[in-house]
């Protein structure tokens, strides 16, 4: 696709189980980003990564929190033992190189009951 | 900690008003510099990238960018009711994250 997609658009699970969000980015873009946007608040960075290098975890809030990526391929990150904090949308970015433009998909969707 | 921030309004400017947004950052290392759009329950979409000190046109949109004074705007020309939304500025300083500013929430008046 022209775009970046990502699955599933919505996801709604249990206090305590695991989720797998995944982000399909734009064929040629080296740089993926993920960033949680909860209701009415700005975006908060996750973690980013830059083709083959070690990504830039910093931004993950616990270790519950994980991301994987495999060269400049689709990306999930997955939340073990959700919270009802984790509630959000979570969304995917991908550009040509750090420094670029970013340019986002359309998000999932987090709801933990 | 670097940051970016902007008013978090809502600015309101009636519909063919120029409407203007600020944003002001704190790391001097900052090389890059984007404004995105975001309707609500969307994603953001990019608007504009301006990476030299100056002003950048782009139809109704212009950015302006003053790096000594850690200031960058945008403004929209001719606001319609459809440019409502919120306005996010980011910056990036190569090589690491970007990072974005809360956001503006313009609201056009038809």
């Amino acid at each position: 696709g022209a775009g970046v997609s990502q699955s599933p658009s919505n996801k709604v699970t249990e206090k305590g189980k695991d989720v797998e969000l995944r982000c399909d980015p734009i064929s040629g873009h080296t740089a993926l980003y993920w960033y949680r946007q909860r209701l009415g608040q700005g975006l908060e960075f996750l973690i980013y990564f830059q083709g083959n290098s070690a990504p830039d975890k910093s931004g993950l809030p616990s270790d519950r929190f994980s991301a994987e990526r495999t060269g400049e391929s689709v990306s999930t990150l997955t939340i073990q033992r959700t919270q009802q904090e984790d509630s959000a949308v979570y969304l995917c970015a991908g550009s040509g190189r750090v420094g670029d433009e970013q340019y986002f998909g359309p998000g999932t969707r987090l709801t933990v009951t | 900690q670097k940051e970016v921030e902007q008013n978090s309004g809502p600015l309101s400017v009636p519909e063919g008003a120029i409407a203007s947004l600020n944003c002001t950052y704190s790391d001097r290392g900052s090389q890059s510099f984007f404004w995105y759009r975001q309707y609500s329950g969307k994603s953001p979409e990019l608007i504009m990238s301006i990476y030299s000190n100056g002003d950048k046109e782009d139809g109704r949109f212009t950015a302006q960018l003053n790096k000594a004074s850690q200031y960058v705007s945008l403004l929209i020309r001719d606001s319609q009711p459809s440019d409502s939304a919120t306005y996010l500025c980011a910056v990036n300083n190569y090589g690491q994250n970007f990072v974005f500013g809360p956001g503006t929430r313009l609201s056009v008046l038809p």
